[in-house]
């Protein structure tokens, strides 16, 4: 029961150019929604979040877009560098309480110098 | 402050054994939550535990299980291994379950235990 989606596996960009990373959810209980970025052989790291509440939060190069009619949300990375180059996984989760978070399978970010 | 860690970070085990992995959860965080990460599922919520209580339970067989430490270390066991267990186990700590509306509380994740059946 994949209830967050990440469609695209993979993503190539330009240094200095945009990075939109998406993500599609099937259960709208969600409301709250978290972006992590990872490297390999660590865990991964928080990166952003948005309530339901909001359609945008931005936090330096980083914005989230939340567009709860379509159940779809967006990270913006702008400029891209190469060190953003990971695994960016989408995750969601409802209810006062509950720590319960629903991983997309990850999106592959390949920033070129 | 120190982050999460987990030991052991690597480990390979047989079909039928059990194995127990540790998370010393952030201090001062109470919550810890652990996942299985598999390249074919992604990463899949297991269980929460706050305050040495089961708080929620994801999808997993009874051969799954934790506890959780009066100083908030947790434990995760599984029983009767699987070659399908095969995975990376993260634990992730914050300071309490969410509590408010809109606003959560960050988890922070540890590097995680690569657990290996043969």
């Amino acid at each position: 029961d994949q209830q967050v989606k990440q469609n695209s596996p993979s993503l190539s960009v330009q240094e200095g150019r945009i990075s939109i990373l998406n993500c599609d959810y099937t259960n709208s209980m969600f409301d709250y929604f978290l972006w992590y970025k990872k490297y390999p052989a660590e865990g991964p790291t928080f990166l952003i979040s948005i309530s339901s509440i909001k359609d945008k939060n931005e936090d330096g190069r980083f914005t989230v877009f939340l567009n709860k009619s379509a159940k779809h949300l967006s990270l913006h990375i702008v400029p891209s560098q190469p060190g953003d180059s990971a695994v960016y996984f989408c995750a969601a989760s409802w209810g006062l309480g509950n720590n319960d978070m629903r991983f997309g399978a990850g999106t592959r970010l390949t920033v070129k110098p | 402050k120190a982050g999460v860690t987990q030991t052991p970070r690597y480990l390979i085990k047989t079909r039928g054994q059990q194995v127990t992995l540790s998370c010393s959860p952030i201090s001062g965080h109470r919550s810890v939550s652990w996942y299985q990460q598999t390249p074919g599922q992604g990463l899949q919520f297991l269980f929460e535990y706050f305050s040495e209580t089961q708080r929620n339970k994801g999808n997993f067989p009874g051969r799954f299980s934790g506890r959780q430490f009066s100083n908030s270390r947790s434990e995760m066991n599984v029983s009767t291994l699987e070659l399908g267990d095969s995975a990376l186990y993260l634990c992730a700590s914050s300071l309490a379950p969410r509590t408010s509306g809109g606003l959560g509380n960050e988890q922070f994740f540890g590097p995680g235990t690569r657990l290996t059946v043969l």
